[in-house]
């Protein structure tokens, strides 16, 4: 059971706006840099947000992210087909001493 | 170009023991830290364990301690996760990632290696 807490489903039309949040505590979110993940179906999760809203390069611009407190969210701009995909967040736990992900939330373009 | 391949992967009845490899290329193995993330089949992601460059700190998640074991080869770029008393629960795919979880994140991913415990 994570400890980082997402929807489980986000949808949108293409070139519509989807955000998703990431709920934590004061001991992962609160407290340490979040990332976000992206898995397309069948592969390996690719790094889509490093520290809170860094993109990696070769990372759309369309993919942003923010952290205020506990929580953190993921928002992709001008949604298109290609980005039907899981998308997890993820923080170091202090409490824990793990790296916890979040549940995950499935992203569906209409 | 960074590559991370995994291997060591089958099927194994539950209590017995299996070691994962991982063969990195394309980048400075030794200045990195690694890990290892798996994901049950229809599941999310799940840490397992992460070890840095010179081996000095290594952590594991709390589920797997005691049962799995992570270390490195750095003459050789190598990766290996030691499992254990292996549970029908630890059927997953097994991913090889490099970066500092901490604070960089995982930059790179392997294409995983599927583990199933089945009796």
């Amino acid at each position: 059971q994570s400890v980082l807490t997402q929807p489980p489903s986000a949808s949108g039309t293409p070139g519509q706006r989807v955000t998703m949040s990431c709920s934590g505590s004061s001991s992962n979110i609160g407290n340490n840099y979040v990332y976000w993940y992206q898995q397309l179906p069948g592969t390996a999760p690719k790094l889509l947000i490093y520290t809170n809203n860094q993109r990696p390069s070769g990372v759309p611009d369309r993919f942003s992210g923010s952290k205020s407190g506990t929580s953190a969210s993921l928002a992709i701009s001008g949604l298109r087909s290609e980005d039907e995909a899981d998308y997890y967040c993820a923080a170091w736990d202090d409490s824990l001493s793990d790296y916890v992900f979040g549940t995950g939330t499935k992203v569906t373009v209409l | 170009e960074v590559q991370l391949v995994e291997s060591g992967g089958g099927l194994v009845k539950p209590g017995e023991s299996l070691r994962l490899s991982c063969a990195a290329s394309g980048f400075t193995f030794s200045s990195d830290s690694m890990n290892w993330v798996r994901q049950a089949p229809g599941k999310g992601l799940e840490w397992v364990s992460s070890i840095s460059g010179s081996s000095s700190y290594i952590y594991y998640a709390e589920s797997m301690q005691g049962r799995f074991t992570i270390s490195r080869d750095n003459a050789k770029n190598s990766l290996y996760l030691q499992m254990n008393s292996l549970r029908v629960e630890d059927t997953a795919v097994y991913y090889c990632a490099r970066g500092s979880v901490a604070t960089a994140g995982i930059h790179y991913w392997g294409q995983g290696t599927l583990v199933t415990v089945s009796s």
